[in-house]
């Protein structure tokens, strides 16, 4: 069965910070690893998607990196701000669906 | 540039109504396009995705049905809410299944 693991469930991290977020999943065949901030009430917005053959990926302070060996993948935020709190998704396409985690809810406080 | 729309945003419905919700892209053609399901606490489910009109796979079998009247609409749909329908709706597109997929704003659907 397509499972995707995302740690912690929740986060709480002082403004200026950095905190890195986890992902482990087992779905075969496997095509791309994404990642998604969902902002509460909202749809879910892009980050980084990566593919099997690509080890890491940066948009702006977002760093996603992958190891498609272990089946792990992580997200690095760097120099938290107020705007990142969110949850967010790692997701990963097989043959024809995605397969999402159930999310790490990220709180930045001042 | 591509954008995808998705209503109504909210929406209260009773035990028994019948609901129609509707997405239409623009920009692009021949897009695949999904219904996804998000309860709370939980990941998003996949409940029908569509590779062209009139082609629809459904995913999750329940008392919901998709349809794709046009290239770039798709439309789910039920002719009796249940309690447990309720929950965060969103729409997506994508080139390819293998391919970045764009989400619409979603619906919050409250079935009372």
């Amino acid at each position: 069965k397509n499972q995707v693991e995302q740690s912690p469930q929740s986060l709480i991290i002082l403004e200026g910070k950095n905190c890195t977020l986890q992902c482990n999943y087992t779905v075969s065949p496997f095509s791309n690893l994404r990642w998604y901030k969902q902002d509460t009430g909202r749809g879910p917005v892009s980050l980084t998607i990566m593919t099997f053959s690509e080890n890491t990926k940066s948009n702006g302070r977002y760093t996603a990196t992958l190891d498609a060996d272990t089946k792990q993948s992580s997200l690095h935020i760097t120099a938290s701000q107020l705007s990142d709190s969110a949850s967010y998704i790692c997701v990963v396409g097989g043959s024809y669906q995605l397969t999402f985690g159930k999310g790490t809810k990220l709180s930045v406080i001042p | 540039s591509q954008t995808i729309h998705q209503w109504p945003a909210t929406l209260v419905q009773p035990v028994g109504s019948p609901l129609s919700l509707e997405c239409t892209v623009e920009g692009t053609s021949n897009p695949n396009l999904y219904w996804y399901r998000q309860a709370a606490g939980r990941g998003l489910q996949l409940l029908f995705y569509s590779v062209g009109i009139g082609q629809i796979s459904s995913e999750v079998p329940q008392n919901l049905s998709a349809s794709r009247p046009q290239d770039r609409q798709f439309i789910l749909s039920s002719k009796k809410l249940l309690l447990s329908d309720s929950g965060f709706y969103l729409c997506a597109w994508s080139v390819r299944v293998d391919t970045e997929a764009f989400f619409g704003q979603g619906t919050r659907l409250t079935v009372v």
